[in-house]
């Protein structure tokens, strides 16, 4: 079964602009989370959806959001992007509702940096 | 909010070593998780557990929910244990994970 897949890897965007990344989850997995990790913060939770519903979403500005379509598959996307959201993006996925219940299967993230 | 900390930050290990990290979480939890980071930023999830004891080869897991205290313990440790290990918890009725600011292990030939 392939892993959890995330695009792009790498990601260089300037100040102001907007950035989308996507997430494939394991197949069969209904539940995907998306995290931000950088070195002051650590790793911190952004939202969880599944089936095609926000569950719930971190301390975070409106400018991030996400969605969930009806395979599974999610994307998030950041607007007017500001130097401090350069950050290494992660995205798992598990088996069923609630993904915090349940073993959680982590993709190899999405590097952001914004200049 | 859950508060989560490790101990220790850092820690170096001769090959062989048993090593034990920690984790302390301020409220009760629904579930605990311990997460493992290789450099370039690969996560690999290594236990769930709500109670008791889990083990998996060379490691084991442990959880105290009366002391909101769980314990991660690699025997005979390898440098291809060299990694930040990361203790995240789910907090009671609630779908997002709190994690800890993890330990940097490093095992030494």
């Amino acid at each position: 079964k392939a892993g959890v897949t995330q695009t792009p890897r790498y990601l260089i965007k300037t100040r102001g602009q907007q950035v989308t990344l996507s997430c494939s989850p394991i197949s069969g997995h209904r539940s995907v989370s998306w995290y931000q990790q950088t070195p002051g913060q650590g790793l911190q939770f952004l939202f969880e959806y599944f089936s095609e519903t926000q569950r719930n979403k971190g301390n975070f500005p409106g400018r991030f959001s996400g969605r969930q379509f009806s395979n599974s598959r999610s994307e998030m996307n950041v607007s007017t992007l500001e130097l401090g959201d350069s950050a290494l993006y992660l995205c798992a996925s598990s088996l069923m509702a609630g993904g915090h219940y349940n073993e959680q299967f982590f993709g190899p993230g999405t590097r952001l940096t914004v200049l | 909010k859950n508060e989560v900390e490790q101990s220790p930050q850092n820690l170096t290990a001769q090959e062989g070593e048993f090593i034990t990290i920690n984790c302390s979480y301020s409220v009760g939890i629904s579930a605990l998780h311990w997460l493992q980071q290789h450099p370039g930023g690969g996560i690999v999830s290594l236990f769930m557990l709500s109670s008791g004891k889990k083990k998996h080869g060379r490691l084991i897991a442990t959880i105290n929910i009366q002391e909101k205290h769980s314990s991660l313990h690699i025997t005979a440790s390898h440098p291809r244990d060299s990694a930040v290990y990361i203790c995240a918890v789910a907090g009671a009725g609630s779908y997002q994970l709190t994690f800890g600011k993890g330990t940097k292990l490093s095992v030494i030939p």
